[in-house]
């Protein structure tokens, strides 16, 4: 059965903190993505992943930066965390050449 | 970037038929599904179709594609309570390695 894992359902982090978002995925997959959700404006890609060591930005990079030294494990990253940063962080991941992506159950962050 | 839009917000009563809506721009997509998102939860596929079909049926699930409209629609029949959730579109392009585009997702209330 696919499995996509988030290391945390919920984390309270304070403002200018370091934050790493942790998600592992037991497919094998290439592909691996990070998604924030936010009411009204649906999912936005923060950065994506196709190989190890590799990494592209999404729509909205700025204040994140990931890592992917695994292939089955892909981190975000918040530098410093701020307080527009709170939200629902989603990770997924994908096989090249197949048309599905899988989601992990979200990381609800909140940042004081 | 791809706009993909939906309405926010829909009630049906228990029993009736639920039709979601899904608006986009860029026609070159392949593939376009629908997830949907329970409380608290990541996201899970309901069903996905391919840009040159223009209907797939799966059980309760009805996915209707005007590409000349650029509409797709997913008629939920029979809804139950259980459906209560958010639903999201998303459409993908073969030449973006797997990069997904997601509407800003349809809360649906069902009312017993």
């Amino acid at each position: 059965d696919v499995k996509v894992t988030q290391s945390s359902r919920y984390l309270v982090k304070r403002t200018g903190e370091k934050v790493f978002l942790e998600c592992v995925q037991d497919m094998d997959h290439e592909n691996m993505f990070w998604y924030r959700q936010d009411p009204g404006l649906g999912l936005r890609l923060i950065y994506f992943s196709y190989d190890v060591k590799m990494k592209e930005k999404g729509d909205i990079p700025e204040g994140y930066s990931v890592s992917r030294e695994k292939k089955e494990r892909f981190s975000l990253i918040l530098e410093s965390a701020s307080t527009n940063q709170t939200s629902m962080y989603l990770c997924a991941s994908s096989l090249t050449g197949q048309v599905v992506a899988f989601f992990g159950q979200g990381t609800r962050l909140t940042v004081v | 970037g791809e706009d993909v839009e939906q309405s926010l917000f829909l009630s049906v009563r228990e029993g009736d038929s639920s039709v979601i809506n899904c608006t986009y721009t860029d026609s070159s997509s392949t593939y376009l599904y629908w997830y949907k998102q329970e409380p608290g939860a990541g996201l899970q596929l309901l069903t996905y179709i391919f840009s040159n079909m223009d209907m797939k049926q799966d059980q309760r699930l009805t996915v209707l594609l005007n590409k000349k409209d650029k509409h797709l629609s997913l008629r939920i029949a029979d809804t139950q309570t259980g459906d209560s959730a958010i639903y999201f579109c998303a459409e993908s392009f073969t030449n973006t390695g797997n990069q997904f585009y997601f509407g800003t997702g349809t809360s649906l209330t069902v009312i017993p």
